[in-house]
């Protein structure tokens, strides 16, 4: 059971450039969320989708752009790079019902130089 | 906004000893709360959740209590270990509210041996 997997780990990227962190799911899970993880902000809902072709913006969604033409992937695009988007950022899946538990992934290390 | 505000940042316990951590939200609408453990390099995992109709829930070592007059609620480690040590994280959610959870800012527990 590989449960919720991110893409890369670990990422160093310059100021400007596009970035995509990848997220995969295999319990067909319907919802998706993407999250920071900031010192002091705790995590900080960025976008989510309650199914594929589904998305809505979080807290903080400004910079980032998501997909999902699958059930199973949610990926995370940074258009243009910024120093402020150095940050830890999960993944997580629920099946959306009352209550239901939200599986994190272990989480993508994202350094904008 | 910080809809749910946590304390202490960060706590020192030792082994055997009672840890506590507080949280409050503002939004009455709130009406899952859940607490999840991060340790380093990973993903936060659900520890337990409690729902405001219960003012207490209790998983082995760990308990949650809640005041709903008060809009607040507490996790209490009893007899804490040093696998204990790590990050813990309260939240809430509106159920029906597209499982959108909004964290505290986070505890970094330590419990010395």
């Amino acid at each position: 059971d590989a449960g919720i997997t991110q893409s890369p780990r670990y990422k160093i990227t310059e100021t400007g450039r596009q970035v995509t962190l990848m997220c995969h799911q295999t319990w067909s899970h319907s919802y998706m969320f993407w999250y920071r993880q900031d010192l002091g902000h705790g995590l900080r809902l960025i976008y989510y989708s309650a199914a594929a072709d589904i998305t809505d913006k979080g807290e903080v969604p400004d910079g980032y752009v998501v997909s999902r033409s699958k059930t199973e992937n949610f990926p995370l695009t940074l258009e243009s790079a910024t120093r402020s988007q150095t940050s830890v950022y999960f993944c997580a899946s629920s099946a959306g019902d009352s209550g239901n538990t939200i599986y994190f992934g272990e989480g993508s290390w994202l350094t904008v130089v | 906004q910080q809809q749910v505000k946590q304390s202490p940042q960060s706590l020192i316990v030792q082994k055997g000893g009672i840890s506590i951590i507080n949280c409050a939200y503002e939004n009455t609408a709130f009406d899952y709360f859940p607490w999840y453990q991060q340790f380093p390099g990973k993903g936060p995992a659900l520890l337990i959740a409690i729902r405001p109709d219960v003012s207490e829930k209790k998983e082995g070592r760990f308990t949650i209590s809640f005041n709903k007059s008060a809009k607040q609620f507490s996790l209490h480690i009893m007899d804490s270990q040093p696998g204990d040590s790590a990050t813990y994280f309260c939240a809430a959610l509106i159920n029906g509210r597209a499982q959108k959870l909004v964290f505290g800012q986070g505890t970094r527990l330590t419990i010395n041996p």
